[in-house]
């Protein structure tokens, strides 16, 4: 079974500073993962995937496979970045290739 | 180009009526999904399908029935609806081609269904 798991429900941070944003998966083959965003009310936009490891908006983020960890970072956080963030992760095998997991989301705050 | 259409984008129901959730995806996207998206339990999957005449349950199939006649296609329909179906329903396509698939999913703007 594969699974995703995001800790923070919620997370509120000042303008300017550091954000991260904590995703674990557990899956017993080597995942394709994915973080989306989801601005207010509109649809869910592909923001990083793992394999291409580029940065998106300022935002990066690393595939740990020892702590099967695949958190987001940006190191100075604009007010723009208040969305809903979904870390998702894609199997690669067998009926598991075309299943997109989800977490169930961290709402990111971005105060003045 | 215009990705993954859904219609409605907005619903309401009364329950026990039924209904049909439209998608459309114009990119010839093996793959497509449906998800419904709750607070505080992120995206679940309900049906998808592999291709053409090809489809199967997701996490929380029940109440939903889908059918996959073309690749362009895949309804979501909604037999009798209930209370608890309020949610807001995406609808998602990917490619099978290795390049396209590291990519992920495209997702369409959503359905808010209300039953009341």
């Amino acid at each position: 079974a594969q699974r995703v798991t995001q800790p923070e429900k919620l997370l509120s941070v000042f303008k300017g500073a550091p954000v991260e944003l904590k995703c674990n998966y557990s899956y017993s083959g080597s995942p394709e993962l994915f973080w989306y965003v989801q601005y207010s009310r509109q649809r869910l936009q592909l923001l990083l995937r793992h394999i291409s490891r580029e940065s998106i908006k300022g935002f990066t983020a690393d595939l740990n496979k020892g702590e099967t960890s695949f958190h987001l970072k940006k190191p100075f956080a604009q007010e723009e970045d208040s969305a809903m963030y979904y870390c998702a992760l894609l199997g690669n095998s067998g009926g598991s290739n075309y299943k997109l997991t989800f977490g169930k989301g961290t709402l990111l705050t971005v105060n003045p | 180009n215009a990705g993954v259409t859904q219609t409605p984008k907005f619903q309401v129901l009364k329950t026990g009526q039924s209904m049909t959730l439209q998608c459309a995806q114009d990119m010839n996207h093996e793959y497509m999904s449906w998800y419904r998206q709750d607070p505080g339990m992120g995206l679940r999957l309900i049906h998808y399908s592999v291709g053409a005449g090809i489809t199967d349950q997701g996490e929380v199939p029940n109440g939903y029935n889908v059918s996959r006649s073309t690749t362009e296609d895949f309804p979501l329909r909604l037999l009798s609806a209930a209370p608890s179906q309020t949610s807001v329903y995406f609808c998602a396509s990917r490619t099978t081609a290795a390049a396209g698939a590291a990519g992920g999913y495209t997702f369409g703007s959503g359905t808010r269904l209300t039953v009341v």
